[in-house]
């Protein structure tokens, strides 16, 4: 299967831009996510990227994705404290979806 | 929010009993998975059901077993529960040859503990 690697926490001040990381080994993804979590809640679908794209932008939302380093990033602008939550990145594997372990985002006023 | 209905959201039962949990997928969505997802962790995915049988299964026992009914709700069943069961279970929908094939929605889970 694919490994997904998150770094575990992110802190970053209101108004500030985030910028989420992951790496994944496994390069036949044909598409790869960014889903949030908040406190014993399900996972809400974020964005994705079509695994021949480069970049991705949806609103506050920009997904770059270079193939050669596997590596997949999510930033997040303007940052609001409403927008702390775990953030997983997952890629396709077959029928089912590998995730890493999650970015715990902190906003702070 | 999605359309996914899981039900409980809590439970809780003792080692060696046996769970159901249930599965509403989103209007229009014809493919079920189950994820488990215990604490500090990543979701891990179980299996896959289309078309009322299993199509794809991840590491996890024989005990840990699942239906699809034909209006494509879902069962994740476990039998002799242990300790480790203990986690959020999350069921996803999807359509694959729908205009949105590739996004996969979640519900809200349904937390097990097991004592």
């Amino acid at each position: 299967g694919e490994d997904v690697e998150q770094s575990l926490f992110l802190s970053v001040r209101e108004g500030d831009s985030s910028v989420i990381n992951c790496t994944y080994t496994d390069s036949s993804s044909t598409y790869l996510y960014w889903y949030k979590q908040e406190p014993g809640a399900g996972l809400q679908l974020l964005t994705y990227i079509f695994s021949n794209m480069d970049m991705k932008q949806d609103q506050r939302l920009t997904v770059l994705l270079n193939k050669k380093d596997k590596h997949l990033s999510l930033r997040i602008a303007d940052t609001q404290t409403g927008d702390s939550a775990i953030y997983f990145c997952a890629g396709t594997s077959g029928y089912a979806l590998n995730f890493g372990k999650g970015t715990s985002l902190l906003v702070t006023p | 929010e999605t359309g996914v209905t899981q039900s409980p959201t809590h439970l809780i039962k003792t080692r060696g009993q046996q769970v159901t949990l249930r599965c509403s997928s989103q209007s229009g969505h014809n493919t079920v998975s189950w994820y488990q997802q215990a604490l500090g962790q990543g979701p891990q995915f179980i299996f896959q059901y289309y078309r009322e049988e299993e199509n794809g299964r991840g590491n996890f026992p024989p005990r840990f077993s699942g239906l699809q009914f034909p209006n494509y709700s879902s069962e994740l069943n476990v039998n002799a529960l242990e300790l480790d069961d203990s986690a959020l279970y999350l069921c996803a929908s999807s359509n694959p040859t729908g205009p949105e094939h590739e996004k996969l929605f979640f519900g809200s889970g349904t937390q097990l503990s097991v004592l």
